[in-house]
């Protein structure tokens, strides 16, 4: 089945430590996006990817990183220095930039413990 | 910069009923707006993508406007059904160099049986 997968779907982290989310998708998608989700907020970028080797900072980049060395593959690292990293993640996949439906993956909800 | 909003921010209508969501953006040149529907601790499902050359699109019971000159998109759910129940998003790609997507805040829908 194509699609986007994250994981795990659950994450507890400790405080001080960088933790990876994972997101994979089969759909053959050039593009790719993390989101974060709080409560009773709209989703906010984090970070997004057009194209292999290539990504580009979101609104609210501070304390995350990214890699794009796969196409298939976008990992996003919650660093320490992120203050308040509690919330739920999405990553989203699209084939390209124009006139493109974005598919999401089924989040991860990360808990600083 | 982009705003998106939603109104209402919340909506419980029994079953049955016809109903409409609203979705504003403040910045007009978008590629396209798409809405998605998210259930409790679940990722996005998209719903409808409406390109910004047309008008409207439909799926179903849903219907979905696009008058980009006023920067408004409605979501119209015809005979709802408990199932409907969710958080109802538009998001709109934007026509920048790295086109982003932004995300409206939501209506949470509840459908009473």
């Amino acid at each position: 089945d194509g699609g986007i997968t994250q994981s795990p779907k659950y994450l507890f982290r400790k405080e001080g430590q960088n933790v990876t989310l994972s997101c994979e998708q089969n759909l053959n998608h050039d593009a790719m996006y993390w989101y974060r989700q709080d409560p009773g907020q709209g989703l906010r970028l984090i970070y997004y990817s057009q194209i292999v080797n290539d990504f580009q900072k979101g609104d609210i980049a501070e304390g995350y990183s990214v890699s794009r060395e796969k196409k298939e593959s976008f990992p996003l690292t919650v660093t320490s220095a992120q203050k308040n990293p509690t919330a739920f993640y999405l990553c989203a996949s699209s084939m390209g930039t124009v006139n493109t439906e974005a598919f999401f993956g089924q989040g991860t909800r990360l808990t600083v413990v | 910069k982009q705003e998106v909003t939603q109104i209402p921010a919340a909506l419980s209508v029994p079953e049955g009923e016809n109903l409409v969501l609203n979705c504003s953006f403040t910045d007009s040149a978008i590629y396209n707006l798409q809405w998605f529907r998210q259930d409790p601790g679940k990722g996005l499902t998209s719903l409808l993508l409406i390109q910004s050359s047309q008008r409207e699109q439909t799926s179903g019971r849903l219907n979905a406007s696009l008058d980009k000159s006023s920067g408004r998109s409605t979501l119209y759910i015809a005979a709802s059904q408990p199932g409907d129940s969710a958080t109802y998003l538009c998001a709109v790609r934007m026509k920048t160099s790295y086109d982003k997507v932004i995300f409206g805040p939501g209506t949470s829908l509840s459908v009473i049986p």
